[in-house]
C-alpha cells in the first residue's frame, strides 16, 4: 500500500538547536518528493522537489535530502519564523501526503 | 501575481444545504485538485481534473461534485449527502506530472 509518513508529530525546539524532520514513503514508481510548509488557516507553502535518491535542495535554513525510502527536512539554528507544520507528499499515480511535523522553535 | 484564489476564506451553512467553494487560478496549469484537511490526517483528495470538462473522483467523493468548465476554474459542491462537511477545503493545481502542488489558501467550512 503507498503510504508516507512522518516523525516526529511534533517537535520543540530551542532558537539555534537544529534538528531533522523524518518523511518515510513506500510508494511504486516514485515521480517527485515535495516539502511543503503550512502555517495555521493557510495553504501549503512550496519548499522543495526531490527527484532522485541523493538529491539535496538548500533555502535558507533549511536543507532536504531524499534516499530510496526517505526524505529529511533538516533545519540548522532555527528561529522562532521558523515555527510551523511541515507537510511531505510524494507522487506516484497520484499524490499521497503525510500528516505533517508540527515545528515550534522557542525563543 | 500568479496564484490559486480561494473564496470564500470562511464559510457557514446549516445542515441540509449545499454550499459552492470557489476555486480560480491564473498559473495557466491544466491540472486542478480539491483535498480536505482534519487535524491530525493528511491531505484527503475528493476530486480532481486534468481537462476541461474532465474530472476524476478521488478517495472521498462521495457527497461532493465539481465542474470543469473553464482551464482557470474549479469549483466544489458540499452536498447534504455529505455526512461530516466541517473542514478545511484546500485547492490546488499542478503544470504536469512530476511538479509540485500549488495551493490556495484553503476555505473553513462550518456545518451546524
Amino acid at each position: 500500500e503507498d503510504q508516507v509518513t512522518q516523525s516526529p508529530e511534533a517537535l520543540r525546539l530551542q532558537e539555534g538547536e537544529s534538528s531533522s524532520l523524518n518523511c518515510s514513503y513506500t510508494v511504486s514508481g516514485l515521480r517527485g518528493l515535495f516539502w511543503y510548509r503550512q502555517d495555521p488557516g493557510k495553504g501549503p507553502e512550496f519548499l522543495f522537489t526531490l527527484y532522485s535518491a541523493g538529491e539535496e535542495k538548500e533555502k535558507e535554513r533549511l536543507k532536504a535530502t531524499l534516499t530510496k525510502k526517505e526524505s529529511f527536512l533538516h533545519i540548522t539554528a532555527p528561529k522562532p519564523e521558523d515555527s510551523a507544520t511541515y507537510l511531505c507528499a510524494v507522487q506516484a499515480y497520484q499524490f499521497y501526503f503525510g500528516t505533517g511535523t508540527s515545528l515550534t522553535v522557542i525563543p | 501575481d500568479g496564484g490559486i484564489t480561494q473564496s470564500p476564506k470562511y464559510l457557514f451553512r446549516k445542515e441540509g444545504q449545499n454550499v459552492t467553494l470557489s476555486c480560480e487560478q491564473n498559473l495557466n496549469h491544466d491540472a486542478m485538485y480539491w483535498y480536505r484537511q482534519d487535524p491530525g490526517q493528511g491531505l484527503r483528495l475528493i476530486y480532481y481534473s486534468q481537462i476541461v470538462n474532465d474530472f476524476q473522483k478521488g478517495d472521498i467523493a462521495e457527497g461532493y461534485s465539481v465542474s470543469r468548465e473553464k482551464k482557470e476554474s474549479f469549483p466544489l459542491t458540499v452536498t447534504s449527502a455529505q455526512k461530516n462537511p466541517t473542514a478545511f477545503y484546500l485547492c490546488a493545481s499542478s503544470p504536469a506530472g512530476g511538479s509540485p502542488l500549488h495551493f490556495g489558501n484553503g476555505t473553513r467550512l462550518t456545518v451546524t
